[in-house]
């Protein structure tokens, strides 16, 4: 069984700051790894999708890695602003099982203006 | 609309009823999932649609609970005879399962269930 971890729980930094989200699994036999944001009380929004031939995915001052080999993926936020504060999930499919996400538990990051 | 839609927003029922709960996926996206987050949880998996199929049910957590998908589009999750444990947030997702963002997710806002 696929396990998703996520470190830390909850991050505080001040507006400026860069963020850096980590994101560990278990099974290396991924299809993709998905990046999300969740906003309190609100769905997912797709942040960054990782195919499994892909290293990495850019958007904006979003960036983020892929390491199959030691079960890694790192979320990387440039110049964090108070907008950023939200939760955000890493989810990956395997291979074998190519639809159903396995989801960490999130890390909830607040930014303070 | 341009996104996946689900309705109703919240729902309080009492215990013992049957609720359900709709999605309408993406226009054109053959891939749908059903997910369940609860309070304090990670998100679980419940069902996945490929097209009208569900090749996957083991997420239901019991027979309680079931899915349909009609016509390659809208899904409708039925919760009968609902408890307590029941409540949570449901969450709906398609997906275009082609091309180069084959299997990237695209969430509702979900259907927030309250069972008294």
């Amino acid at each position: 069984k696929q396990e998703v971890t996520q470190i830390p729980a909850a991050l505080s930094v001040p507006e400026g700051e860069n963020l850096v989200l980590n994101c560990s699994f278990t099974d290396s036999a991924i299809y993709n790894l998905q990046w999300f944001r969740q906003d309190p009380g609100k769905g997912l929004t797709s942040l960054l999708l990782i195919q499994s031939s892909q290293r990495e995915q850019t958007s904006g001052r979003l960036n983020a890695s892929l390491d199959k080999s030691s079960g890694r993926s790192t979320l990387y936020i440039a110049a964090s602003q108070p907008g950023d504060s939200a939760t955000y999930l890493c989810a990956v499919v395997l291979a074998s099982n190519d639809y159903k996400l396995s989801f960490g538990a999130g890390t909830t990051v607040t930014v303070r203006a | 609309g341009a996104g996946v839609s689900q309705s109703p927003s919240n729902k309080v029922t009492e215990k013992g009823k049957d609720v359900e709960l709709r999605c309408d996926p993406i226009s054109g996206h053959t891939a749908l999932y059903w997910y369940r987050q609860s309070l304090g949880q990670g998100l679980e998996f419940l069902i996945y649609f490929q097209g009208n199929s569900a090749p996957d049910k083991s997420g239901l957590p019991s027979d309680r609970f079931s899915a349909e998908r009609t016509g390659g589009s809208v899904s409708t999750l039925t919760i009968q005879r609902t408890q307590q444990e029941d409540s949570a947030v449901y969450l709906c997702a398609s997906s275009s399962y082609r091309g180069l963002d084959a299997g990237e997710l695209f969430f509702g806002e979900g259907s927030r269930l309250t069972v008294l």
